[in-house]
């Protein structure tokens, strides 16, 4: 099935710094979404980004999936901002289900 | 405007009870998923469904494990004679269609702890 990495695995930062997370994919996809789990666990919906680039205030996306990546990027950090980010993607052979990444923990220190 | 609807939000099981965990779609959402996260891990699929039919079920363990979307009420998730390895956050998720044009919109997950 189709593989999804996400790098770094871990990223700490200061408030005000900015960050890239990347995702890489190893098949073609037709869907991909961008998570933030919080730290309650509650996973929020950023971005449904199959390709191209969307932007929402501080934080953006682009998938290229031509060549099977999306990255995240995170401007001017909060301390919010603090969680896990995953990226999931739908496999173009056919099945319905995300499959996720293993996620990138952001930590953001005031 | 509500989200998807998970209940109870934790549930604490004796080893060999019986694990019920309800989810309620978006409103206009006919598609439901069903997703488990291990401590420290990422989601991972385990059945997808739409009213009264499992569409998708590879993800799910072959004993034990069970789904349901009735034509009335919420999807259910079974889980008979629980092990501490059930242990997890249960997360569904409901989308408009099974098609890719739509996106997933996840629920808050229960947390099952199993003693």
């Amino acid at each position: 099935g189709i593989q999804v990495e996400q790098s770094p695995p871990d990223l700490i930062l200061q408030e005000g710094a900015n960050s890239t997370l990347r995702c890489n994919f190893s098949d073609s996809v037709n869907n991909l979404q961008w998570f933030h789990q919080n730290p309650w666990g509650q996973l929020i919906n950023l971005f449904y980004i199959p390709s191209g680039t969307k932007q929402n205030g501080r934080l953006s996306a682009t998938t290229v999936a031509t060549e099977r990546y999306s990255l995240l990027y995170i401007s001017s950090s909060q301390t919010t901002d603090s969680g896990v980010y995953f990226c999931a993607v739908k496999s173009a052979g056919g099945s319905e289900k995300l499959v996720f990444g293993k996620g990138t923990k952001l930590t953001v220190n005031p | 405007n509500a989200g998807v609807m998970q209940n109870p939000r934790h549930l604490v099981r004796r080893r060999g009870q019986e694990a019920r965990l309800r989810c309620s779609p978006m409103k206009g959402h006919s598609h439901v998923y069903w997703y488990r996260q291990l401590p420290e891990e990422g989601l991972k699929f385990m059945v997808y469904l739409q009213k009264e039919n499992i569409i998708d079920e590879s993800g799910m363990p072959k004993e034990r494990f069970s789904a349901e979307f009735p034509k009335e009420g919420p999807s259910i998730l079974r889980i008979q004679q629980v092990v501490r390895g059930d242990s997890a956050a249960y997360f569904c998720a409901s989308s408009r269609t099974g098609t890719v044009l739509y996106e997933q919109y996840f629920g808050p997950g229960t947390r099952l702890t199993v003693t």
